[in-house]
């Protein structure tokens, strides 16, 4: 139990472009999900959490505008990276969590690589 | 915020030989503790947890202790394996609140088994 996929699991694109990150977690309802990055040999870094039904909330330095997200249903939540540049180039994970219950189940993350 | 700090970066072991890993975190109402294990491209994976009103926790091989006081807590590894090696990332969270579920990890630390 506790699934969570994400899709697309690399995707290559051209600079300028925007592309959308989906999270879904498989066989539960997740209240909040969070989405993090992780550059090369470096820590998973928080970038938001969303819950269900409400604006995400992002950490201090991720641009909003730049990174939207979208938590339309309780397995479902989408990062969309617009205008993607090359240093946006990273591994984005996404996990899901129960209401009340700390544990996070983590996707197996997407590698994006802009041109 | 939370400031975890994980050390140390890396350490080798040979097969056989225990494993300590540490962590500090910096904000007392911190009370969950969980331990990752990340390979190369994949996601992390929770391998134990330890909650603020525990000291210590044991799933076999792998160990987890917490100093509430001195806000540090440890992995330990025993009898280790080729296939323990990865690289492993402590996290602190706090409960309720704006920051509930939130995770901050810690750096990191690369683990080589020696065969």
């Amino acid at each position: 139990g506790a699934v969570v996929s994400q899709h697309p699991s690399w995707v290559i694109c051209k600079s300028g472009t925007s592309v959308k990150i989906e999270c879904r977690s498989l066989d539960f309802q997740a209240t909040t999900m969070f989405w993090y990055r992780q550059f090369p040999k470096q820590s998973l870094m928080l970038m938001a959490t969303s819950n269900e039904g409400s604006k995400a909330t992002y950490e201090q330095g991720v641009e909003k505008d730049k990174f939207l997200i979208n938590h339309a249903s309780l397995t479902l939540s989408t990062l969309t990276v617009t205008s993607a540049h090359p240093e946006d180039s990273s591994f984005y994970i996404c996990s899901a969590a129960v209401a009340g219950l700390d544990t996070q189940y983590f996707g197996p993350g997407t590698r994006l690589t802009v041109l | 915020g939370e400031n975890v700090e994980q050390h140390p970066s890396t350490l080798s072991v040979q097969e056989g030989d225990s494993a300590v890993i540490k962590c500090t975190y910096s904000d007392s109402a911190s009370n969950y503790f969980p331990w990752y294990k990340q390979e190369l491209g994949k996601r992390p994976q929770l391998i134990i947890d330890i909650r603020s009103n525990v000291g210590e926790k044991k799933d076999q091989r792998i160990a987890v202790t917490l100093n509430k006081t001195a806000k540090h807590f440890s992995l330990h590894i025993t009898e280790t394996q080729p296939e323990d090696s990865a690289v492993y990332f402590c996290a602190a969270s706090m409960a309720g609140g704006t920051s509930y579920g939130k995770l901050t990890f810690g750096q990191g630390t690369i683990l080589t088994v020696h065969p």
